[in-house]
């Protein structure tokens, strides 16, 4: 299986701040890589498909970046409503896999 | 606007088997283009993908799973299904159906993300 390691695990931040997090695959794959928010009750809501494509409705402030086996979320100005735990996901190879999460906390 | 609710019991026993289905509504499964599937979450724990299906009936599993785990679909109700068969307290979570995007190139395809996900439905198990 494709291990994905996120980091950091949680990041505390104030709103305006730059958050930048990690995703890492344990082998290459390609550009197939998503990002979900969740917040908590929820269902997980896609933000990012294929390492930097925004979905849909979702704002600009979040932009995804990398290929292979590191890729990064940014969220360029936090925003109250942003305050979340993030998923990576591997849609390369069989199981598809998720991070294990990184929680963005108010500072 | 797609939506996907999950129904089914919400207790079920050591070594019996769990069953949920997925209404899917303003969308119909049969048109194609989307995967059809069941990802869980234990309690504070992250996202694990189960499996998935095509309105073909062709489906993908998690090999940690797949000896308990059948997914089927039913077109005719708009509908598809989880079955798990021999439960354990391992898996007691919070149950989630959604549509998986379908990507195909050069003889490749991929289900790249899952872009409509239901609320999510709490299946605990216990005696």
């Amino acid at each position: 299986d494709i291990q994905m390691t996120q980091s950091p695990s949680s990041v505390s931040a104030s709103v305006g701040d730059r958050v930048t997090i990690t995703c890492r695959a344990s082998q290459g794959i390609s550009s197939w890589l998503a990002w979900y928010q969740q917040k908590p009750g929820k269902a997980p809501k896609l933000l990012i498909y294929a390492a930097s494509s925004l979905q849909s409705g979702v704002p600009s402030r979040f932009s995804g970046s990398g290929s292979g086996t590191d890729f990064t979320l940014t969220i360029s100005s936090l925003q109250p409503e942003d305050f979340a735990t993030y998923y990576c996901q591997q849609a390369n190879s069989f199981p598809l896999t998720f991070g294990q999460g990184t929680k963005v906390e108010i500072k | 606007q797609v939506q996907l609710q999950e129904s089914g019991p919400g207790l079920v026993k050591p070594s019996q088997t769990l069953s949920l289905t997925c209404t899917v509504s303003g969308g119909s499964i049969s048109s194609g283009g989307y995967y059809w599937s069941w990802i869980r979450q234990h309690p504070g724990k992250g996202l694990e993908w189960i499996g998935y299906i095509y309105y073909s009936g062709s489906t993908y599993y998690n090999p940690s799973l797949k000896s308990r785990v059948t997914i089927s679909v039913d077109t005719s109700k708009n509908q598809f299904s989880l079955k798990l068969s021999s439960v354990t307290a391992a898996d007691t979570a919070v149950y989630y159906c959604a549509r998986g995007l379908l990507y195909c190139s050069g003889g490749s395809c991929y289900v790249p993300a899952f872009d409509y996900w239901g609320q999510g439905t709490l299946v605990t198990v216990s005696s």
